[in-house]
């Protein structure tokens, strides 16, 4: 089976940075994806990790270490719009879907 | 245009009923999938279609029958509805199979189903 680990809730200040951490157990890892959701809304995709190392898109980075089972999502200059649900998803080699974490609920202060 | 779309967005009914949520993609996708996301945020696979061909089919009970008439459809038809049923179903498409290539998919806006 699979399993995966974010903290449930986590609080910030605008203009901010902060770290949403997620640690998976799977086997077949391949890839470890991140996706933010806004209440009512859809998940939306925000970055993939195949490999070891930092991927960053804007304001967003992901990081990932296979050896320590262990990836991060790093939100800098935080804004009130980045108040939302963050899900780590784990993809296993071969799978044709994505095995979610249970999210975290970021809230941006002022 | 919609990428992902769903209807109906939100649907209310009583115990017993059958129902349908219906899902088109128009990004040209192989890939179609349901989740459900219950009362505590947490997505869960239900089902995943390869070019109407269903590949995954994970522990949901046969009350839930998906449907593929074309690769750019997925529908999701649920018989004799439990209280437990009550929750935001989700349907997704993905450029490639397996999704592990990218990690990417594109989600609709969710049906919330309420069982009263």
């Amino acid at each position: 089976g699979q399993s995966l680990e974010q903290p449930s809730e986590v609080t910030a200040v605008e203009g901010a940075i902060v770290q949403i951490n997620c640690t998976y157990q799977t086997s077949g890892f391949y890839g470890l994806s991140w996706y933010q959701q806004h209440d009512g809304g859809a998940p939306t995709f925000l970055s993939y990790n195949a490999l070891d190392g930092l991927e960053e898109t804007g304001r967003f980075s992901s990081f990932l270490s296979r050896s320590d089972s262990y990836g991060y999502l790093l939100l800098q200059e935080l804004q009130m719009k980045d108040s939302a649900s963050y899900f780590c998803a784990v993809a296993q080699t071969g799978a044709n879907n994505l095995f979610f974490g249970t999210g975290t609920r970021l809230t941006v202060i002022p | 245009d919609t990428a992902v779309s769903q209807t109906p967005k939100y649907l209310v009914t009583q115990m017993g009923n059958d129902k349908s949520i219906k899902c088109e993609q128009n990004l040209g996708h192989d890939t179609m999938y349901w989740y459900k996301q219950d009362s505590k945020k947490f997505l869960k696979i239900m089902f995943s279609y390869n070019n109407k061909e269903l590949i995954i089919n994970e522990t949901v009970p046969n009350r839930f029958s998906p449907k593929s008439p074309d690769k750019a459809h997925l529908n999701l038809h649920i018989n004799s509805l439990e209280l437990g049923d009550s929750a935001v179903y989700f349907c997704a498409s993905s450029q490639v199979a397996p999704t592990s290539a990218t990690g990417e998919l594109f989600f609709g806006e969710g049906s919330r189903l309420t069982v009263l």
